[in-house]
C-alpha cells in the first residue's frame, strides 16, 4: 500500500507563473520530506527537504509546505522555468528507519 | 570524480539469466539502496544497507541478491531473470537518515 502519494500525474504552466505540486502521506512516524527532481535517462536530484518542526522551507524558487496535522506537503516553484520540465518525486521518511518512501511522480511541463 | 557511478547503462539479457548491476560510490556513506521505477510506482525499495555487511529487504526485494564486502560498492544481483523484472534501476547512498539520498544515472534493464 502507497504510503505517499502524488495524486497530479501531470502539470502544465507558463512560463513565469507559479507550480504548485501536491503530496500526501499516511504514515504518522514520517519526520523528513524530500522533493526530488529527475530529467530523462539522468538520477533524482535532490531538491529541497524540510522536517516536521518546521512548516515551511525556501530556496530560492523553490518553497516547500508541511501540514502535519493534514499529512500533506506542497512544492512551490515560483517563477516558473522552461529548465524545471521534469519529473517531480515526493519523498518521506521516518528518520531513525532511513527509508524514503517515493510517491509515483508529477511530471511538470513549463510551456513558453 | 566523487559521486555515485553505476553500471552498466543498459542491459538486454534473456529470462533465466543471472545479471549483476553495479553501484560505486566515493563518499564513503555508510547507506546504500538500491530501487527500481516503474511506470505509477515511483521509486520502489529493492534492498538496502546501513554499512559493509550489513543488508536488509526492501518493499520488493523477491528475485533479487546483494552483497555490501566493502563500502564503496553495493551490487544487486537478478538470479534468474524474469521479463518483471525489467525496468530502470537506481542505486542511492546517504551519511544518514536525516540526511538526503544521492542517486546514480540507473542502469535500464530489458529482459526478453
Amino acid at each position: 500500500d502507497q504510503q505517499v502519494k502524488q495524486n497530479s500525474p501531470s502539470l502544465s504552466v507558463q512560463e513565469g507563473r507559479i507550480s504548485i505540486l501536491n503530496c500526501d502521506y499516511t504514515n504518522s512516524m514520517f519526520d523528513y520530506f524530500l522533493w526530488y527532481k529527475k530529467y530523462p535517462a539522468e538520477g533524482p536530484t535532490f531538491l529541497i527537504s524540510i522536517s516536521s518542526i518546521k512548516d515551511k522551507n525556501e530556496d530560492g524558487r523553490f518553497t516547500v509546505f508541511l501540514n502535519k496535522s493534514a499529512k500533506h506537503l506542497s512544492l512551490h516553484i515560483v517563477p516558473s522555468q522552461p529548465g524545471d520540465s521534469a519529473v517531480y518525486f515526493c519523498a518521506a521518511s521516518d528518520p531513525n528507519d532511513y527509508k524514503l518512501s517515493f510517491g509515483a511522480g508529477t511530471t511538470v511541463t513549463v510551456r513558453a | 570524480d566523487a559521486g555515485i557511478t553505476q553500471s552498466p547503462r543498459y542491459k538486454i539479457t534473456e529470462t533465466g539469466r543471472q545479471v549483476t548491476l553495479m553501484c560505486h560510490q566515493t563518499w564513503s556513506h555508510s547507506y546504500m539502496f538500491w530501487y527500481r521505477q516503474d511506470l505509477g510506482h515511483g521509486l520502489r525499495l529493492i534492498y538496502y544497507s546501513a554499512a559493509a555487511d550489513i543488508t536488509d529487504k526492501g518493499e520488493v526485494p523477491d528475485g533479487y541478491v546483494v552483497s555490501r564486502s566493502k563500502t564503496e560498492n553495493f551490487p544487486l544481483t537478478l538470479e534468474s531473470a524474469t521479463r518483471s523484472q525489467t525496468s530502470v534501476y537506481f542505486c542511492a547512498s546517504s551519511s544518514s537518515g536525516w540526511q538526503p539520498q544521492h542517486f546514480g544515472d540507473g542502469t535500464r534493464l530489458s529482459i526478453l
